[in-house]
């Protein structure tokens, strides 16, 4: 069974330009989670999808970034634009309904902004 | 809010040598506690967990027991090997509620 993925896995952009982060959880997975970890600091929650909808976006650090899960299948995450402060780690998780503490992780997307 | 305090590291330590990882959280209620780990290149990976006081989570010859009275949950192993090296996130989580992570320590073990 294929894990989470990610794409790419790394991004270098400059500053104002625009990045689109790609998803595919485990298939079957409905919930769906994304976290940052930035400068070598602690991972940040972002947001968590249920199938297409947004259960939580509370963690999302402001409207420059978007996120999607159009069919509940993968999901992107757009940033745009961007800024310095959001490079960083950007990580994927995903998890079968009723097991939240289930989580699995992908390798995350590394991005760069200079 | 709530939050995860871990040692930041780096933590350099030779092959067979014991190895702790400390971590100490705050949070409201009573959450359940993780150890992730990282290895190079790879996703977190689910290392052990325990979900309630007094539980010790186990895997892999890693240990850490869940300590109310002090709010802990060391990360231990008696004795690591080379393909132990990682970086550790120790983590908090109620159920429903976010994870909450701490900033990773990273471990290299030396043959």
């Amino acid at each position: 069974e294929a894990g989470v993925t990610q794409f790419p896995s790394h991004s270098v952009i400059e500053k104002g330009q625009t990045v689109t982060l790609r998803c595919d959880p485990i298939s079957g997975h409905d919930n769906l989670y994304w976290y940052r970890r930035v400068m070598g600091k602690e991972i940040k929650f972002l947001l968590h999808f249920v199938k297409e909808s947004k259960q939580d976006e509370s963690g999302m650090p402001n409207n420059r970034f978007l996120a999607e899960r159009t069919g509940g299948t993968y999901s992107t995450l757009k940033v745009q634009p961007a800024e310095l402060e959001d490079s960083g780690v950007y990580f994927c998780a995903s998890s079968q309904i009723g097991e939240y503490f289930e989580q699995y992780f992908g390798p995350g997307t590394r991005l760069t902004v200079t | 809010g709530d939050s995860v305090t871990q040692m930041e590291g780096p933590v350099t330590l030779s092959e067979e040598a014991f190895l702790t990882i400390n971590c100490t959280y705050t949070a409201t209620g009573y959450p359940s506690l993780f150890w992730y780990v990282q290895y190079p290149g790879e996703g977190l990976q689910l290392l052990l967990k325990a979900t309630k006081a007094d539980d010790k989570g186990s895997n892999k010859g890693f240990e850490a027991t869940y300590r109310k009275e002090t709010t802990s949950f060391h990360l231990e192993k008696g004795s690591v090997q080379v393909s132990d090296s990682a970086v550790y996130f120790c983590a908090l989580s109620g159920y429903g509620q976010n994870f909450v992570f701490g900033p990773g320590t990273r471990l290299s073990v030396l043959p």
